[in-house]
């Protein structure tokens, strides 16, 4: 079944330490991103890659990092975990870009205390 | 940069009646908008979208419309189903970004009573 697979899908951390949520997806996508939702605000883009060893900011990259060795996997990296990143988080994949349409994974909820 | 506004945030409809959505967006050179759907505990996933080449779209009982001269588009989902029931996004992708990003609006929460 073609899709994108998140873990975990809920993660309760406390402030600094350093965690990771990794996104894999089986469908041989180019186009990989990591969105935050957050009530009243919609869908907000943290980073994208257009392909292996690419990568670029979206709207609020700051307190995150992200790399993309592999054309499958993009885990999404926070050094340091802050309250305000507590959120639910989207990793999502198309076929070359944003205009190919995007398949979602499950999401991830983290909260940070 | 993009901005995108949804509206209404909530929206309450009866089974059967016809329910739309309107977004507005700033960037004049955006030429895709797409439109998700989130069921409880889900990801976003894709339901429709429209080109800027194309003022209309329709799929069964779901279609938007585009009006790029007012720079706004609008989903409408006819006889609804207790199973339309979701959170819907509206998106743009703006020039700013490549074309290779989605601005997304701030969601709609359906709700279809029998």
């Amino acid at each position: 079944e073609a899709q994108v697979t998140q873990n975990p899908r809920y993660l309760i951390t406390v402030t600094g330490k350093k965690l990771t949520v990794t996104c894999s997806q089986n469908m041989n996508h180019e186009y990989m991103s990591w969105y935050r939702q957050d009530p009243g605000l919609g869908l907000r883009q943290i980073y994208y890659s257009m392909n292996v060893e690419v990568t670029d900011k979206g709207d609020v990259p700051e307190g995150y990092k992200v790399s993309r060795k592999e054309k499958r996997n993009f885990p999404l990296i926070l050094e340091s975990p802050s309250p305000n990143q507590t959120s639910l988080y989207f990793c999502a994949s198309s076929l070359s870009g944003a205009l190919d349409g995007y398949t979602f994974g499950s999401g991830t909820r983290l909260t940070v205390v | 940069g993009e901005n995108v506004e949804q509206h209404p945030s909530t929206l309450s409809v009866q089974e059967g009646d016809s329910a739309v959505i309107k977004c507005t967006y700033s960037d004049s050179a955006s030429n895709y908008f797409p439109w998700y759907k989130q069921e409880l505990g889900k990801g976003p996933q894709l339901i429709i979208d429209i080109r800027s080449n194309v003022g209309e779209k329709k799929d069964q009982r779901i279609a938007v419309t585009l009006n790029k001269t007012a720079k706004h588009f609008s989903l409408h989902i006819t006889e609804t189903q207790p199973e339309d029931s979701a959170v819907y996004f509206c998106a743009a992708n703006p020039l700013s970004g490549g074309y290779n990003k989605l601005i997304f609006g701030a969601g709609t929460r359906l709700a279809v009573h029998p």
